[in-house]
């Protein structure tokens, strides 16, 4: 069974600081996503990572993918309420490749303050 | 984009009725979509994966007589909860993953909360 722990599983913080996001396995992975999900709404994707050590920037979101592929980061700089939500990291195994079934990570529930 | 829809947005349901949830892809193909479910305040627990023309596959506790997947066309996949019971009420989410894409496009509908009463 692959899982992806999420850290940490709850998050708030004032307006314009800084924040990371950690999406740790011991299973290596060909490829992750994350997610940002609202209340009462399907998730929607902000970016995909392949290849370790891949760096991502997404205006103020920069995601990294480790370089052995089993964990991945989530980085925002000022962050503002509108990057309030539920993040989920998601990964496509090794062994999954050409299934596309994803396992999905426990999920960081992030509160910016105004 | 690839927009993925889902009807009914919201259902309550008495006790011991069945309820059908449609999981459409509006603009693109799908030969394989994916229902979720998702208890409150927690993450996506995978539930099956719905296959065009075969039967789903199921994952490890879930019922299938439970929770019966047709996948009819390239663009629709339905779930019915059969026999419902209040430990069935959750917010059921799919996906859907274009024919063109790889191993990890998967688009997201926007849910299903069903509340069995």
């Amino acid at each position: 069974t692959q899982l992806l722990e999420q850290s940490p599983q709850f998050l708030s913080i004032q307006e314009g600081e800084n924040l990371t996001v950690y999406c740790n396995s011991s299973s290596v992975f060909s490829s992750l996503q994350w997610y940002r999900q609202e209340p009462g709404e399907g998730p929607v994707l902000l970016v995909t990572v392949v290849t370790g050590g891949e760096v991502k920037k997404l205006k103020r979101l920069t995601f990294q993918f480790g370089d052995a592929r089993k964990d991945s980061s989530l980085h925002i700089t000022a962050a503002q309420p509108g990057d309030t939500g539920l993040y989920l990291c998601a990964g496509v195994g090794v062994a999954n490749f050409g299934n596309e079934k994803l396992t999905f990570g426990t999920g960081t529930r992030l509160t910016i303050i105004p | 984009g690839a927009v993925v829809s889902q009807h009914p947005s919201r259902v309550i349901c008495k006790s011991g009725t069945s309820v059908k949830i449609e999981c459409r892809s509006l603009d693109f193909q799908a030969t394989t979509m994916f229902w979720y479910r998702q208890f409150p305040k927690k993450s996506l627990m995978l539930m099956a994966t719905s296959n065009e023309g075969s039967k789903a596959t199921y994952e490890q506790g879930v019922e299938k007589d439970k929770f019966l997947i047709n996948h009819a066309s390239l663009t629709l996949s339905t779930l019915t909860v059969t026999s419902a019971h209040p430990e069935d009420s959750s917010f059921y989410i799919c996906s859907a993953n274009p024919l063109r894409g790889g191993a990890y496009e998967q688009y997201f509908g926007p849910g299903t909360r069903l509340t069995v009463t």
